[in-house]
């Protein structure tokens, strides 16, 4: 069966300070992959979507980048980190093709300070 | 532009009755729906989805209901039971590898 990590659970880091949140799905192949945020009291925002190896589509334009090293690694950065980064970012797959639910890592919650 | 409206933040029902959770959307080009289920501190789960071609999708105690015309749809679940509470979100998506967009999200809480 498929599965889905994200690291850490629960992230603090200063203003200013660099990002990466790390996401990997085990048993399936050729999966599409998404970065959500959800911030306080709104809902969730799709971030970045990727249908393959090095293929990113940004939603949002921020201080964030997504990137795909490997074909079921999906890897979230920041090179500066903003007081409005705060959040709760998921991670989440869908097999390749259209009309295909989402299935969502844990999160991680990330706070600014 | 908020695409997707769920105008209900909290829904009490009592245990064993029925619980309808609806959602407004403003996109005529979604043509799948999907629901899912949040706990506190875990991802949402996938819980029953529709294509805009039907009407009517039933799963166990799940049914969600779309009105095309109405551009909304809803979601039923009876009996209600404890574990059911959690933020529901309804999140259509346009097909292909688009992200899905997410409503505001329905707390429900079910009472004894």
């Amino acid at each position: 069966s498929q599965t889905i990590h994200q690291w850490p659970a629960t992230l603090v880091q200063p203003v200013g300070s660099p990002l990466s949140l790390e996401c990997t799905v085990e048993g399936t192949s050729n999966p599409n992959l998404y970065w959500y945020r959800q911030a306080a009291g709104r809902g969730l925002q799709l971030l970045f979507y990727s249908v393959g190896i090095g293929q990113i589509s940004s939603e949002v334009p921020q201080n964030l980048s997504a990137s795909r090293p490997q074909d079921r690694q999906f890897i979230l950065s920041s090179k500066k980190l903003l007081l409005s980064d705060s959040g709760f970012y998921l991670c989440a797959w869908s097999d390749e093709g259209p009309s295909q639910p989402q299935h969502f890592g844990d999160g991680t919650r990330l706070s600014i300070l | 532009d908020q695409q997707v409206k769920q105008n209900s933040p909290s829904l009490s029902v009592q245990e064993g009755r029925i619980s309808i959770l609806n959602c407004d959307y403003t996109n005529s080009m979604f043509d799948y729906f999907l629901w899912y289920k949040k706990y506190p501190a875990e991802g949402p789960t996938f819980l029953i989805s529709i294509s805009s071609i039907k009407d009517k999708n039933e799963d166990g105690r799940f049914t969600v209901f779309l009105n095309k015309s109405a551009k909304h749809l809803s979601l039923h679940i009876v009996p209600s039971q404890p574990g059911d509470s959690a933020v529901y979100f309804c999140a259509p998506l346009k097909g292909g590898a688009d992200g899905l967009t997410f409503g505001k999200g329905t707390h429900l809480i079910i009472q004894p």
